[in-house]
């Protein structure tokens, strides 16, 4: 079946630093899946925070930024300067574009903690 | 703004007991997902609704069922839990069913099976 891998955490980094967080993913039933990363605020619920639906494209969404790598099979979330309001755990996922098994499958999330 | 309810947030309950879940959205979407969250923090999709049509059904134990009265309801019952059953559920609700449309989800229920 289909499966995504990333950073295990928790990452913690310095206010103004910046962050890549690594995803790779394999897909079984598709060739070029749809990309996604979503966000779960303390307190909140999970949303989705980028999609990418074309290979080679770059997604972006508050300052983050994640490229769809079909050769790597990889979609790595950075910023360039991270701040403590990014405090979040973030889960790179994976679904293929329909039928009736349509389906986004995560990863195990990856804790980040800002530190002023 | 929350846009996705889900009640109780808790739930401690004994082996072999009956439980359930609700779930409510007021985005006016079709499509309504229960996934599970277990002790490693994978996410798993359980049961997608579709007007009030299953559409995925994920190889789940008989003991759940998914419960629809309407597009913005999807409840889930669990018959009869099990230990393995204690987990973070998580209710979602897109526009329409396909994984190019955005999926919302709700603060989550956190099961304990004793």
């Amino acid at each position: 079946g289909d499966s995504v891998t990333q950073t295990e955490g928790p990452v913690t980094v310095s206010e103004s630093e910046s962050l890549i967080i690594n995803c790779t993913y394999s897909a079984t039933s598709i060739a070029y899946p749809n990309l996604f990363w979503y966000v779960r605020y303390p307190g909140e619920g999970l949303q989705l925070l980028l999609k990418v639906i074309t290979a080679g494209q770059k997604g972006s969404s508050r300052g983050f930024e994640a490229t769809y790598n079909k050769e790597t099979t990889s979609f790595h979330l950075q910023k360039a300067s991270v701040q403590e309001s990014d405090s979040a755990v973030y889960y790179c996922a994976l679904g293929d574009l329909g039928g009736s098994n349509a389906k986004l499958t995560f990863g195990k999330g990856t804790k980040l903690s800002v530190k002023s | 703004e929350t846009a996705v309810f889900q009640t109780p947030n808790y739930h401690v309950t004994q082996v072999g007991n009956e439980v359930s879940f609700n779930c409510k959205q007021t985005l006016g979407h079709d499509t309504m997902y229960w996934y599970k969250q277990d002790s490693k923090k994978l996410l798993k999709i359980m049961f997608s609704y579709n007007n009030k049509q299953l559409i995925v059904n994920e190889t789940v134990p008989r003991r759940f069922s998914p419960q629809s009265s309407d597009k913005a309801h999807l409840n889930l019952r669990i018959k009869s839990v099990e230990p393995e059953d204690s987990a973070v559920y998580l209710c979602a609700s897109s526009r329409d069913w396909g994984v190019s449309y955005e999926q919302y989800f709700g603060p989550g229920t956190r099961l304990t099976v004793l």
